[in-house]
């Protein structure tokens, strides 16, 4: 069973579209995250997200937005794309146990935005 | 703001040698991971260092951390093939999780 999935795994899009990637853990995990990988491989967070808090990266354009039916949910909404949006997207996922919490990553989407 | 920095960010090395990849950070942290990532793929969890001294090894890769200098390496002993990829830290804070830059590592016969 995977443990922190995504859909879809390719996604290319034009400029001005709105698009949404889905994330589902199936570890029972508390929180979850986004995160945005670029071309030279940098990766920076964007939402971690819990049943009690969102927190959000101030750099972050308002045109994303995360979106949590339930605890094993957490999907990214991006209005208006554009082409410096075109990134891999990693959901992740994590709980805090005995004072650590290490993060399991979905495979990513590959978002491409022509 | 927290920063976390990695050095170096290109390695290139050769079979059965070693090398040390440092990750250094600004503020206070108790909480550092190491990351592996094979080319297209997903982000693998490699260690979980949470205290000052705490060293975790696992195969030919040991990890340390000394939280007074805001330091942890990631020790690499007789390099094989299979180690290439990059390799990222990432420190957390109350507050704040940040990633390093990411260390792309090529191990050649």
């Amino acid at each position: 069973d995977t443990a922190v999935s995504q859909t879809p795994k390719y996604l290319v899009t034009q400029m001005g579209n709105d698009k949404s990637i889905k994330c589902e853990q199936n570890l029972g995990h508390d929180t979850m995250y986004w995160y945005k990988q670029d071309s030279k491989k940098f990766l920076k967070i964007m939402f971690s997200y819990n049943n009690k808090e969102l927190i959000i990266n101030e750099t972050v354009p308002n045109r994303f937005s995360p979106k949590s039916p339930d605890k094993a949910h957490l999907n990214l909404h991006i209005n208006s794309l554009e082409l410096g949006d075109s990134a891999v997207y990693f959901c992740a996922s994590s709980q805090e146990l005995a004072g650590r919490a290490e993060q399991y990553f979905g495979p990513g989407t590959r978002l491409t935005v022509t | 703001e927290l920063k976390v920095e990695q050095n170096p960010l290109f390695l290139s090395m050769q079979e059965g040698k070693n090398y040390t990849i440092y990750c250094n950070y600004s503020t206070t942290s108790d909480r550092l991971y190491w990351y592996r990532q094979d080319p297209g793929k997903s982000l693998e969890s490699l260690f979980v260092l949470l205290s000052n001294g705490a060293v975790k090894q696992e195969g030919r890769l040991m990890a340390s951390l000394d939280t007074k200098a805001r330091l942890s390496t990631l020790h690499i002993t007789a390099a094989v093939h299979d180690l290439s990829a990059t390799y990222f830290c990432a420190v957390d804070t109350a507050h704040d999780m940040r990633f390093g830059a990411g260390t792309r590592l090529t191990v050649k016969p």
